[in-house]
Parts: structure tokens; C-alpha cells; sequence
């Protein structure tokens, strides 16, 4: 398994402003992902970072609002941008370390913001 | 659409008792399916997976898993629960995309167990 550290571990903000995450891993991976853990409810996939190329987004998540960069295959960060109070929420990295369809994904220990 | 239910919001049990955690899923072709734990102010931890080969699997903490193809069950047991074993718990499936290789997952929307003393 990936050793997974996210940097904050929490954070709380003013309405607007925006806040960078960042996931490193211990290990070349080949696959990133970035979930969302809203109070009380499941995880979401935000998108896939992709190393040397634009992130791929889900249904209802866009470039604009959620940033993603994936410079090489040990880091990714995430930027929730001109945030407010419903962006409150855990914000997990996740790794694939083989890639393929029976690949584990590991997960972060998680990065808990709350906006005010 | 590709999907994974867990009826359950919690499931209380005594101390040394077995356990149960129930999740049905919905997909096409062959299913992957995952069981994850989150203990609190922490993260995702894995505990099992179900690829192929035996129905029973087991993993992390004594945990073990039936993969039921006919009803479409992957419950979670463990024969003798722990008070440490209080924790919220989630069933993920990965969905089958043609020509895209390890995609993320879906996840139900998790079990609180509760276990007393």
C-alpha cells in the first residue's frame, strides 16, 4: 500500500477566498484521484488528476471552481476557489497504485475545511 | 447506471456478538467491489475486496466479506465484534467503463456500527 499525507489536515476560511490542498505520496502512482466528503454523507469524486495532462471532472464539478494540478506521479493539488459555506467538507486525495480495474485505491488521511 | 446500497444507517451490536454490514450493488458485467472503514476525524482505511475466485473474502481486522452473485450482496461480517470496531463503514463498487482502466469508485453511503460493552 501508498502512504498518503495531505497537507492542512484542516483549515477554516472566509467566504471567497480560496484554499490549495496538497497530496503527496510516498511512491510512484498511477492513478489520483480527489473525493469530497460533505457533513454526514458519502464520498464524491470531484475528478482524476492526470499527470501532464488537464483533470478529468465529474458531473457537476468544473475547472473553474476546482483546480487541479498533477505534476509528476507523487503530488497533486486541489484548489476549491472562491469558496463559501456549502464547500464544507472533507476533501480526501486518493491513489491507485497499478492502475488497472482490480486496483486498491488508498486514501489520505483527509483535509476537513469549513467555511465561514 | 452502476450503483451500491447500503440499506442500513446503523446496526447495533453487543460486544462479542457477530456483526453484519449489509450492501447490495448494481452493475454491468463483472462486479468489483470494495469495503472501506472510517474511524473518526480520519480517514478511509481498506479492509477487503472482491475481484474474482472465492464468494468469502477476508481481509483487515478479522473482517470478511460474502460476495452473493445471485442476490447481488457483498455484506461485511466479522464473527465477534469489538468495541473498536465502532466506526462508520463503506461499500464502494468500481464501474465497469469500456477502454478505461482503473476507474474510482462509487460509494453507498455508509453504516455506522456501533458496538457496546
Amino acid at each position: 500500500s501508498a502512504v498518503i499525507s495531505q497537507k492542512p489536515s484542516r483549515d477554516i476560511c472566509q467566504r471567497g477566498t480560496s484554499l490549495t490542498i496538497q497530496c503527496q505520496v510516498d511512491s510512484q502512482v498511477t492513478m489520483m484521484f480527489w473525493y469530497r466528503q460533505q457533513p454526514g454523507q458519502s464520498l464524491t469524486l470531484i475528478a482524476t488528476a492526470n499527470q501532464g495532462s488537464e483533470a478529468t471532472y465529474e458531473s457537476g464539478f468544473v475547472i473553474d471552481k476546482f483546480p487541479i494540478s498533477r505534476p509528476n506521479l507523487t503530488f497533486s493539488t486541489l484548489t476549491v476557489s472562491n469558496m463559501s459555506p456549502e464547500d464544507s467538507s472533507i476533501y480526501l486525495c486518493s491513489v491507485g497504485t497499478a492502475g488497472g480495474k482490480t486496483d486498491t485505491q488508498y486514501f489520505g488521511p483527509g483535509t476537513r475545511l469549513t467555511v465561514l | 447506471a452502476q450503483s451500491v446500497a447500503q440499506p442500513e444507517d446503523q446496526v447495533n451490536v453487543a460486544e462479542g456478538n457477530p456483526l453484519t454490514v449489509k450492501c447490495t450493488y448494481s452493475v454491468s458485467g463483472n462486479p468489483y467491489l470494495f469495503w472501506y472503514v472510517q474511524y473518526p476525524n480520519r480517514g478511509l482505511q481498506f479492509l477487503l475486496k472482491y475481484i474474482t475466485g472465492d464468494n468469502l473474502v477476508k481481509g483487515s481486522y478479522g473482517f470478511e466479506a460474502e460476495f452473493n452473485k445471485s442476490q447481488t450482496s457483498f455484506h461485511l461480517k466479522k464473527p465477534s465484534a469489538l468495541v473498536s470496531d465502532s466506526a462508520l463503514y463503506f461499500c464502494a463498487v468500481r464501474p465497469q467503463r469500456p477502454n478505461q482502466a482503473g476507474t474510482a469508485l462509487i460509494f453507498g453511503k455508509g453504516t455506522t456500527l456501533s458496538v457496546s460493552s
